[in-house]
């Protein structure tokens, strides 16, 4: 499974825009990027995900380079409850039974 | 969210003794999984299920087992619980695991403290 590099920590203002990156240099053309969040003590909780096309859903929006190296998880009206750790996942589609591989994530704080 | 409920959701037990962990689904979900998340690990697969009465190992699986005998329900169970079993075990499921299918939702944990 290809390997993520996050920023351990970000800070965003309530309201603006939180953009957290994720660099992926190393990813296969049959692995697609998804992003998942965990809110202290909960469960993970699954965001948006995307091969090669810029994906928008209701949470958020995520921004892939043409050459798939990086990307970007936009949350575009952050708030208060946006406060969690982001994990960004590479992994192969057509992966029966394969495992989620966590990282440390990326700790964003959202701040009045 | 998905429908996912885990019971229990707390749980303290002493060494040697059986623990039994259950998740429930109400999505009809093929596959279901088991993780356990301890700190500087992140979450680690344990067992996972493609089917009624089809399972298979994960990376930590030692000291588990699992058995699904529905679709519905997924057990996991430490059939001799020891200190290093403590930990927070979170199920997930998914659709399928081809194109567009295998996205894995989770549930809300167990915490696990083996004493």
């Amino acid at each position: 499974d290809a390997k993520t590099t996050q920023p351990p920590s970000m800070d965003c203002a309530e309201g603006r825009a939180a953009n957290l990156p994720c660099n992926h240099s190393t990813i296969s053309g049959n692995e697609y990027v998804y992003w998942y969040r965990q809110i202290h003590s909960q469960g993970p909780q699954y965001i948006i995900h995307g091969l090669k096309n810029n994906e928008t859903n209701e949470m958020a929006s995520l921004i892939i380079t043409e050459d798939r190296k990086s990307s970007t998880l936009i949350l575009p009206h952050a708030t208060l409850r946006d406060t969690a750790v982001y994990y960004c996942i590479v992994r192969p589609y057509n992966n029966q039974g394969g495992k989620l591989i966590f990282g440390q994530g990326t700790e964003l704080s959202v701040k009045p | 969210d998905a429908g996912i409920t885990q019971s229990p959701r707390h749980k303290v037990t002493e060494t040697g003794t059986p623990v039994t962990l259950r998740c429930h689904q109400t999505e009809n979900h093929r596959y279901m999984y088991w993780y356990r998340q301890d700190p500087g690990h992140g979450l680690r697969l344990i067992h996972y299920s493609y089917g009624v009465k089809d399972t298979d190992k994960g990376e930590v699986s030692d000291g588990y087992s699992v058995s699904r005998s529905k679709t519905e329900d997924f057990l996991l169970t430490l059939e001799s619980a020891t200190s290093s079993q403590t930990s927070v075990y979170f199920c997930a499921i998914s659709e399928g695991a081809g194109f567009e299918t295998d996205t894995q939702y989770f549930g809300p944990g167990t915490r696990l403290t083996v004493l």
